[in-house]
């Protein structure tokens, strides 16, 4: 069955970065993108942008405003989530999310990982 | 960016009952929706894409339907399981964008 397994929970100051990583199994991890999908405490659900698990293109949301990158390790099926220039405001719970489709962009999102909290604090 | 408004924000129901949730696009996403169920501290689970096909093993009490900009969710004959949070997606454009989301509270 498919599975997407991230990392534990991190406590970072403001200013600092945060790499989280989405190990995936039980399907082709080339085959589809992951997204990532960020909730902050008591809030909705902001989508971040994707990262094609075949060649490593990459679509962020503008609204983060370059300060997240996505990479790849196909080798290990897993993808990293990169956030820069931490705020307290993104202190969240990050989701990685497997696309529904093999073409990117056209679907929704199927299967979710169990999330990753980030705290920003001083 | 896309805006997606969902109504109610809070539905109070009972088991059995029969609840309907609206989500509304500030423009046309013809049927690029998608619906999530979100219990509390769990990841979202799809339930519904392309605004009214079931997502493999949710069950048929689940319905959506709209296209355009007005968009339903349909729960039948409500189950404990059910009382949660609701979120529609859209995925005509980018960024995706996610309702505040509906929560189905007893």
């Amino acid at each position: 069955q498919v599975q997407l397994v991230q990392s534990g929970a991190e406590v970072k100051k403001p200013g600092a970065s945060v790499k989280v990583s989405c190990k995936a199994s039980g399907y082709s991890f080339t085959e589809y993108a992951i997204h990532w999908v960020r909730q902050a405490p008591g809030r909705g659900l902001e989508w971040m942008g994707w990262i094609n698990g075949a060649n490593g293109q990459t679509k962020e949301s503008q609204n983060l405003q370059g300060r997240v990158s996505f990479t790849t390790d196909t080798s290990a099926a897993t993808a990293y989530m990169h956030f820069y220039g931490l705020t307290i405001e993104d202190t969240a719970v990050y989701y990685c999310v497997k696309d529904r489709s093999p073409v990117v962009g056209v679907d929704s999102l199927d299967f979710w990982g169990q999330g990753t909290l980030v705290t920003v604090s001083s | 960016d896309i805006q997606m408004t969902q109504s109610p924000s809070t539905l109070s129901a009972s088991v059995g009952d029969t609840v309907t949730i609206a989500c509304r696009a500030s423009q046309t996403i013809f049927t690029w929706l998608a619906w999530y169920q979100q219990r509390p501290g769990k990841a979202p689970k799809l339930l519904i894409y392309q605004a009214s096909t079931l997502e493999g093993g949710v069950p048929s009490r689940f319905s959506g339907s709209g296209s355009e900009t007005e968009f339903t969710l349909t729960i039948s004959a409500l189950q404990p399981d059910d009382f949660a949070t609701y979120y529609c997606q859209q995925y005509n454009n980018y960024p995706y964008t996610f309702g505040q989301g509906t929560r189905v509270e007893i």
